[in-house]
C-alpha cells in the first residue's frame, strides 16, 4: 500500500499570514495515464472532510483561490496565501492511483497563533 | 442541493451487526462511484469501501474484507454497508463519500459491550 507522510503534524498560523503543507508518498504518484491523483481535504471541525483539490493543483467548486496545490511524483504542498479564521481544521492529503486501497495522509491541524 | 445522508449507525456488542445506509439526493446518484471511509475517534480518515455506479466492481480494505458488504441500489439512490462481526476497532464515524462531490455528515458506529 502506498504510505502517505505529512508534515507538520500541527501548524500555527497567525492570522494573514502563509502556510504550507507538505505531503510525501511512498512511491510516485503518476498513474499509467500520466495524471497524478493526489487529493487535499478540509476537515473543519464538527465536520466532515470536504476536498479543496484534486490532481494536485484543481481547485474544487467554490474553494477559494487562496488555496493551491503543487507537486509531482512523490513530493506534494498545499499552500494558503493568507490563513483567514475559517481555515482552521485538519487538512489530509489522499491518493487515488495506487489503489485499492486509496490511503489517507495523517493529516495536518492549522490553527491561529 | 448534493444532499447525502447516512443513517443505520449505533451502540452494537462485539461479534454483532449493523446496517448503514446513505440516501442521495440532488445529483443522478447512479452516476457516481461511491466509497466508505471512516474515522475513528480523534484519528484521520481510513477508506474501507469502494463500489462503482453499476455495482459491477466492488473493493475492500483488507481490515474489513469477507465482514463488509457495500451495495447500492440506484433506483432508490442509496448506498448500504452490511456490517458483520463487529469489533471494537470498527467504532467509527461512517462517511459516505462520493467520488468528486459532498461528503455525508457521517454517522457513529459504537461496538462496545
Amino acid at each position: 500500500d502506498v504510505v502517505m507522510t505529512q508534515s507538520p503534524l500541527s501548524l500555527p498560523v497567525a492570522l494573514g499570514q502563509p502556510a504550507a503543507i507538505s505531503c510525501r508518498s511512498s512511491q510516485s504518484l503518476v498513474y499509467s495515464d500520466g495524471i497524478t491523483y493526489l487529493n487535499w481535504f478540509q476537515q473543519r471541525p464538527g465536520q466532515s472532510p470536504r476536498r479543496l483539490i484534486y490532481k494536485v493543483s484543481n481547485r474544487d467548486s467554490g474553494v477559494p483561490d487562496r488555496f493551491n496545490g503543487s507537486g509531482s511524483g512523490t513530493e506534494f504542498t498545499l499552500k494558503i496565501s493568507r490563513v483567514e479564521a475559517e481555515d482552521v481544521g485538519v487538512y489530509y492529503c489522499m491518493q487515488g492511483t495506487h489503489w485499492p486501497p486509496v490511503t489517507f495522509g495523517g493529516g495536518t491541524k492549522v490553527e491561529i497563533k | 442541493e448534493v444532499q447525502l445522508v447516512e443513517s443505520g449507525g449505533g451502540l452494537v456488542q462485539p461479534g454483532g451487526s449493523l446496517r448503514l445506509s446513505c440516501a442521495g439526493s440532488g445529483f443522478t446518484f447512479s452516476s457516481y462511484e461511491m466509497n466508505w471511509v471512516r474515522q475513528a475517534p480523534g484519528k484521520g480518515l481510513e477508506w474501507i469501501s469502494y463500489i462503482s455506479g453499476s455495482a459491477s466492481t466492488i473493493y475492500y480494505a483488507d481490515s474489513v474484507k469477507g465482514r463488509f458488504t457495500i451495495s447500492r441500489d440506484n433506483a432508490k439512490n442509496s448506498l448500504y454497508l452490511q456490517m458483520n462481526s463487529l469489533r471494537a476497532e470498527d467504532t467509527a464515524v461512517y462517511y459516505c463519500a462520493p467520488k468528486g462531490i459532498t461528503w455525508g455528515q457521517g454517522i457513529l458506529v459504537t461496538v462496545s459491550s
